[in-house]
């Protein structure tokens, strides 16, 4: 079946302006989550939906950070008046929470290769 | 605050060598482990999970609660197991990962 899609691949943005990105998580799967990947710093948690319970937002590195789950499935992650250091690799991951927690396996998207210039 | 500590960015052994990718932990009950890799130009995908104790690919994991460690090894490596490797526990719903390793396999 169709994995994680998220979209778009690459943006490239100017410092200042605002960009969407979007993740459509594997049907079924009740938990989504954003991460952010840079260069020596690894995965950086930044939120996780689960169900109808609010965000755990607790990873959001700053308010300029927000993100939406519309309908308990696709998600956004907006980025405001984006900053060079937003520069990143975003990845989502959906998982499923039958059998145990739902961190048990999360399943990964491509990721969206962000540039701010 | 949970960590996971990957105190080598880049690990490069030769083809047939012993290869092991050090992790460790803050301590907190009992944590849930796992180890996941990322092949060039592939999605990032769960490798192994302490809890089912398995071995995919030739890599094994033991949890370690003495020394809050969760080193991944394989007797001999191959060049295809070139990749970037994270350890990660589960926080309170979600993966903490860490910084992740590079593991080179030279021919």
């Amino acid at each position: 079946g169709a994995g994680v899609s998220q979209s778009p691949s690459n943006k490239v943005t100017e410092k200042g302006k605002d960009v969407e990105l979007r993740c459509d998580p594997i049907s079924g799967h009740t938990a989504l989550y954003w991460y952010r990947q840079s260069l020596g710093q690894g995965l950086e948690f930044l939120i996780y939906f689960q169900g109808n319970s609010a965000p755990d937002k607790s990873g959001l590195p700053s308010d300029r950070f927000s993100a939406e789950r519309t309908g308990g499935s696709v998600s956004t992650l907006t980025i405001q008046r984006t900053q060079q250091e937003d520069s990143a690799v975003y990845l989502c991951a959906s998982s499923s929470d039958s059998g145990g927690p739902p961190y048990y396996e999360q399943y990964f998207g491509p990721g969206t290769r962000l540039t701010v210039t | 605050a949970q960590r996971v500590t990957q105190p080598e960015k880049l690990l490069s052994v030769f083809k047939g060598a012993p290869v092991e990718l050090k992790c460790n932990y803050s301590y907190s009950g009992s944590p849930e482990l796992f180890w996941y890799v990322q092949y060039s130009r592939q999605r990032l995908q769960l490798l192994l999970r302490h809890i089912s104790r398995e071995s995919i690919k030739g890599f094994t994991a033991d949890l370690n609660k003495g020394e809050t460690s969760f080193h991944l090894k394989k007797p001999f490596a191959q060049e295809e197991d070139s990749a970037m490797y994270y350890c990660a526990r589960g926080g309170q719903g979600n993966l903490i990962f860490g910084k992740g390793t590079k593991l080179s396999v030279k021919p």
